[in-house]
């Protein structure tokens, strides 16, 4: 198993332009969950899709949008983009347990750079 | 409001010592506290988390509720243990978001 996946692992855009990252949740996990991380900060909760639905959304603009598949895989879509988005873009899937104890396995990221 | 405090940005021990990593929280009600760990040019990866009471690599974490912090230990720091530290906490209710500190880098030195 292959954990979780994400594509690509760097890239460079300029301000305005719009950019899609990818993610494969780890095999047997149906619930994906996206994550900023600036340079010196944590990781800050974005989104989470679980059944082709954003479930819950963290303090981010609505340029922020994704979407998940019926294979459970998503994308991150960040439009109009501004020098501040620059940061590692962190995938991260769980399975859907009913106590809630599940735990999340991070990918290694996706490092946007804005300029 | 949920919040996470790291209040060191930088740990530096030496081969051997003891080693404690500070993290105090912020959140109305009964949260689940999760340390995370990256290596050098590794994933994020958890390392304990408080209800199931481990010690991974000699570290633990125990939770003080009227302190609200959850700091871990570790008796005595090997080279290894160098990586970035993460404290993060989340709600008990289905699959709530997980909300990070800042992250603590620990140097051990030999």
């Amino acid at each position: 198993d292959a954990g979780v996946t994400q594509s690509p692992t760097h890239l460079i855009k300029t301000r305005g332009q719009q950019v899609t990252l990818r993610c494969s949740p780890k095999s047997g996990h149906d619930t994906v969950s996206w994550y900023q991380q600036a340079l010196g900060q944590g990781p800050q909760f974005i989104f989470q899709y679980y059944e082709e639905e954003e479930r819950q959304r963290g303090n981010f603009p609505d340029r922020f949008s994704g979407h998940q598949f019926p294979n459970y895989s998503s994308e991150l879509n960040v439009n109009a983009l501004l020098l501040g988005d620059s940061a590692l873009y962190l995938c991260a899937s769980s399975p859907v347990a009913i106590s809630g104890a599940n735990v999340l396995t991070f990918g290694a990221g996706s490092r946007l750079t804005v300029l | 409001a949920q919040r996470v405090t790291q209040p060191e940005k930088l740990l530096s021990v030496f081969k051997g010592a003891p080693v404690e990593l500070k993290c105090n929280y912020s959140y109305s009600g009964s949260p689940e506290l999760f340390w995370y760990v990256q290596y050098s040019r590794q994933r994020l990866q958890l390392l304990l988390r408080h209800i199931s009471r481990e010690s991974i690599k000699g570290f633990t974490a125990d939770l003080n509720k009227g302190e609200t912090s959850f700091h871990l230990k570790k008796p005595f720091a090997q080279e290894e243990d160098s990586a970035m530290y993460y404290c993060a906490l989340r709600g008990h209710s289905g699959n709530t978001p997980l909300v990070f500190g800042k992250g603590t880098r620990l140097s051990v030195i030999a």
